[in-house]
């Protein structure tokens, strides 16, 4: 099975902060590498699919890159509603295995 | 608009069987794969399980590999999972997920249901 890695577990950041999140895989998954934000109660939000393609009516202010192991999700100018959990999930390859998550939360 | 509407969530005990569903409006049913993710208390997401959109192609967690079978009935537009040999950590909001592609892997998920809270206790 691939393993996934995700840094830091938690950030405290403020609005307007840039914030970067990175995603491990213990071995490549190409570009198959999706975003999700996620906050309590509610349904997980897809961010970015395919390493780097923005889903539709996503603010521009996020962004996704990388390809094999190396993943980044990029958050430009925090907002206040961006504070949630964020996960990486690959469907290269089954199990289609999610992070352990990025809690951002307010500095 | 697509809606995904989980049921059959419930306080079960340890040993138990339990049967989810998952009614799909708004998009044509059969064309695409379909998932179970879930979350415990406390945890991150796990993936659980996916189908295809015709029922033939399923994929399953180790964890839940043997105790779990997903299906679907295009006619009623509806998924299923049902689970068996249910453990203490099973206990979870399970979450049906909707993929853009007819087959599983190398996709995503773009649309989520609002889950359903299945609790294993004695």
């Amino acid at each position: 099975d691939i393993q996934m890695a995700q840094s830091p577990s938690s950030l405290s950041a403020s609005v307007g902060d840039r914030v970067t999140i990175i995603c491990r895989t213990s071995q490549s998954v190409s570009s198959y590498l999706n975003w999700y934000q996620h906050k309590p109660g509610k349904a997980p939000k897809l961010l970015v699919y395919g390493a780097t393609s923005l889903q539709s009516r996503v603010p521009s202010r996020f962004s996704g890159s990388g390809y094999g192991t190396d993943f980044t999700l990029t958050i430009n100018s925090l907002q206040p509603e961006d504070f949630a959990t964020y996960f990486c999930q690959q469907t290269y390859v089954a199990p289609f295995t999610f992070g352990p998550g990025t809690k951002v939360d307010v500095k | 608009e697509v809606q995904l509407v989980e049921s059959g969530g419930d306080l079960v005990e340890p040993g138990g069987s339990l049967r989810l569903s998952c009614a799909g409006s708004g998009f044509t049913f059969s064309s695409f794969a379909m998932s179970w993710v879930r979350q415990a208390p406390g945890k991150g997401l796990e993936w659980v399980s996916d189908v295809s959109g015709d029922g033939v192609g399923t994929y399953y967690a180790d964890s839940v590999k043997g105790r779990a079978t997903i299906s679907r009935d295009n006619s009623k537009k509806t998924l299923y999972l049902q689970m068996s040999s249910l453990r203490v950590e099973d206990t979870a909001i399970y979450y049906c997920a909707k993929s853009p592609l007819k087959y599983t892997g190398y996709d995503y998920i773009d649309y989520w249901g609002q889950g359903t809270l299945v609790t294993v206790s004695s």
